[in-house]
């Protein structure tokens, strides 16, 4: 069982440039979520997922887009990238939004110039 | 505001002894409080969780424990070894339905 797997590994962008971080998950969790790990700010938030086909928006959702088209799949968007999106991408899931244990993919570190 | 605080950002104690890790919180409507360990280049993976109704919580090596009135928890790691050097994530919520609110972590170094 793979778990959570996100994609790219790595991944150097040119601001303004669009960029979608994939995440799968093998599961069958109904919630999903995205976050970014920043020096000294902890993990925050970006968006997330109670189910497939509805999303909701996390503590710092800006400049950031997702879509739940099935229950595995959880892309982030970039639309215009800006350097203040450098950092490190965490996918989760967890079997219910709540106090289920939520499970981490690998990350995505994004460096944006 | 944050809501979930871990105001050390880093520890370093002895292999052998005891490590503290300490987290303060301000949301009083949080029930359920979760550790989560972080290696370099790996994403976080669950070690510890404690509901608002217990005081205490163990798993081997690993205890956590909660003082609700002080809106306290603590992770205690006994004895402390050299593969828990990590980042350590405290993080709470309120119940069914919502999301996981996190600190900004600790960096636990454990000499040998």
């Amino acid at each position: 069982i793979a778990g959570i797997t996100q994609a790219p590994t790595s991944q150097i962008l040119a601001a303004g440039r669009r960029m979608t971080l994939r995440c799968t998950q093998d599961m069958r969790h109904n919630a999903m979520y995205w976050y970014r790990q920043d020096l000294g700010l902890g993990l925050r938030l970006i968006h997330y997922s109670n189910t497939a086909g509805t999303t909701g928006k996390g503590e710092v959702p800006d400049g950031y887009s997702v879509s739940r088209a099935n229950t595995d799949d959880f892309p982030l968007t970039l639309a215009s990238a800006v350097p203040s999106q450098t950092s490190v991408y965490f996918c989760a899931s967890s079997e219910q939004l709540g106090t289920d244990t939520q499970y981490f993919g690998p990350g995505t570190r994004l460096t944006v110039l | 505001d944050q809501q979930v605080k871990q105001n050390s950002p880093s520890l370093s104690v002895q292999e052998g002894r005891i490590s503290i890790l300490n987290c303060d919180y301000t949301n009083s409507m949080f029930d359920y409080f979760l550790w989560y360990k972080k290696y370099p280049a790996e994403g976080p993976t669950f070690l510890i969780s404690i509901s608002s109704i217990k005081d205490k919580n163990e798993d081997g090596r690993f205890t956590v424990f909660l003082n609700k009135s002080a809106k306290h928890l603590s992770l205690h790691i006994v004895p402390s070894q050299p593969g828990d050097s990590a980042v350590y994530f405290c993080a709470a919520n309120a119940g069914a339905n919502s999301k996981l609110t996190f600190g900004k972590g600790i960096t636990l170094s454990v000499r040998p």
